[in-house]
């Protein structure tokens, strides 16, 4: 199985900082099955990104995703109140499909 | 509007039986993969296995392989996630999400089915 391991575990930001998520893999992904999803306490994951780079409809122009291989990040330009939830990154590429462990944005 | 609801909340006992559903809406039902997800309480995401209901495809994750099981009933938009004999480790939230194709992102999601098995 790809195992995904995503850091820092926790990120302690004031809203209008930047955050810089990081999701290794233990062996290549194809950079199109990559995809970072949101979930906020009590709700489903929303998707964001998906291929790496592309924002999902609806999602604000502060949040972009980068990355190749088996390193990907997921960067929020400007933290708005909104967004301290908890980010995971998925591969889709090979069976079976593994999401990592998470990043919790949390407020500062 | 795109829309994915699952069936309500489940309490039961070890070794009980259990189906829980999501009804699609807002498209053609057939047209996505339905994939199913658990998250255990206060964990992460774990993708369980996909399924296409065009023609009940399923493929399961080897962690969930044997303990669960897909299946659908296309005429009314349908997906069904079942056990037949639960385990107090089956204990969390269910999401069934769909994507347009076998290996692409999970579009949308539906709210969630907590299941608590206990003696």
């Amino acid at each position: 199985d790809i195992v995904l391991t995503q850091s820092p575990g926790t990120l302690s930001l004031s809203p209008g900082e930047r955050a810089t998520l990081s999701c290794r893999a233990s062996q290549r992904v194809t950079s199109r099955y990559l995809a970072w999803y949101q979930q906020k306490p009590g709700q489903a994951p929303r998707l964001l990104i998906y291929g790496v780079s592309s924002r999902a409809t609806g999602i604000p122009d502060r949040f972009s995703g980068s990355g190749s291989w088996a390193d990907f990040t997921l960067t929020i330009s400007r933290v708005e109140p909104e967004d301290f939830a908890v980010y995971y990154c998925q591969q889709c590429g090979t069976s079976p499909w593994t999401f990592g462990q998470g990043t919790r944005v949390e407020v500062k | 509007e795109v829309q994915l609801v699952q069936s309500g909340a489940e309490v039961k006992k070890p070794g009980e039986s259990l189906r829980i559903s999501c009804k699609g809406s807002g498209y053609r039902f057939s047209s996505y993969w339905i994939s199913w997800v658990r998250q255990m309480p206060g964990k992460g995401l774990e993708w369980m296995g996909r399924f296409d209901p065009s023609d009940s495809y399923s493929e399961y994750s080897p962690s969930f392989q044997g303990h669960v099981t897909f299946s659908t009933d296309k005429s009314i938009s349908t997906a069904y996630l079942q056990w037949s004999s639960l385990k107090a480790s089956d204990t969390a939230m269910y999401y069934c999400a769909r994507h347009p194709d076998p290996n692409t992102q999970f579009e949308d999601w539906g709210q969630g089915t907590p299941v608590t098995v206990s003696s």
